[in-house]
């Protein structure tokens, strides 16, 4: 069984605060990796990918990735209240499909 | 530029059962996944279907099954539901190789009495 593994949270950050969302996986042959943001009753919006080691920058939003540890993680930068949300970690391993982590609940506050 | 839209938003069926919903992907994207996602859990995956057939299918039971239409919409059937089906189905529309990653549509939650 290929495991994703996010901690649940909550993870609470002060508004300006840089947070930090990590996730962990099972298969060493993991090819691509992708970060979701999922707003309560909403369906996943997908915030960036990564597939090779080091760092990726888009905005706020760096996702980090290092397949030695089998970890890949995200920071967003000035957080701001609207940040607020259930992250998504998301592994393809072989093949097309996507799985997921659980998420982590992410709460900036004011 | 439309995204991906599903239909129905929302549904009541009876244990027993046989429900369908519908996906339309986004413009330019020609393969379509379904998921699965249950309350404070992440997206379980179903299957995709490209050029009409399914090329990957997760560990979901025979009663899920699906179809793919030649505009590239797509259907997905459970029969003889469960109430442990109740969940909120996801379609993901991408290119044939998903490397840019997958666009979700808002949906439909499905519950089972």
């Amino acid at each position: 069984q290929k495991e994703v593994e996010q901690n649940s949270g909550p993870l609470s950050v002060p508004e300006g605060a840089i947070a930090s969302l990590n996730c962990t996986y099972s298969d060493r042959g993991s090819q691509s990796f992708f970060w979701y943001r999922q707003y309560s009753g909403k369906s996943p919006e997908l915030i960036m990918f990564i597939y090779s080691n080091g760092d990726k920058e888009d905005g706020r939003f760096t996702a980090q990735l290092n397949k030695a540890s089998q970890y890949v993680s995200l920071l967003i930068r000035d957080s701001q209240p609207s940040d607020s949300a259930t992250y998504l970690c998301a592994v393809r391993y072989s093949g097309y499909a996507l799985n997921f982590g659980k998420g982590t609940s992410l709460l900036v506050t004011p | 530029d439309a995204g991906v839209t599903q239909s129905p938003t929302h549904l009541i069926k009876t244990r027993g059962q046989q429900v369908t919903l519908r996906c339309s992907p986004k413009s330019g994207h020609d393969t379509v996944s379904w998921y699965q996602q249950a309350l404070g859990q992440g997206p379980q995956f179903i299957f995709q279907y490209y050029e009409e057939e399914e090329r990957q299918r997760g560990n979901f039971p025979d009663r899920f099954s699906g179809h793919q239409f030649p505009n590239y919409s797509s259907e997905l059937n459970v029969n003889a539901l469960l109430l442990g089906d109740s969940a909120l189905y996801l379609c993901a529309s991408s290119s044939m190789t998903g490397d840019n990653g997958y666009t979700f549509g808002s949906g439909t939650r499905l519950t089972v009495v």
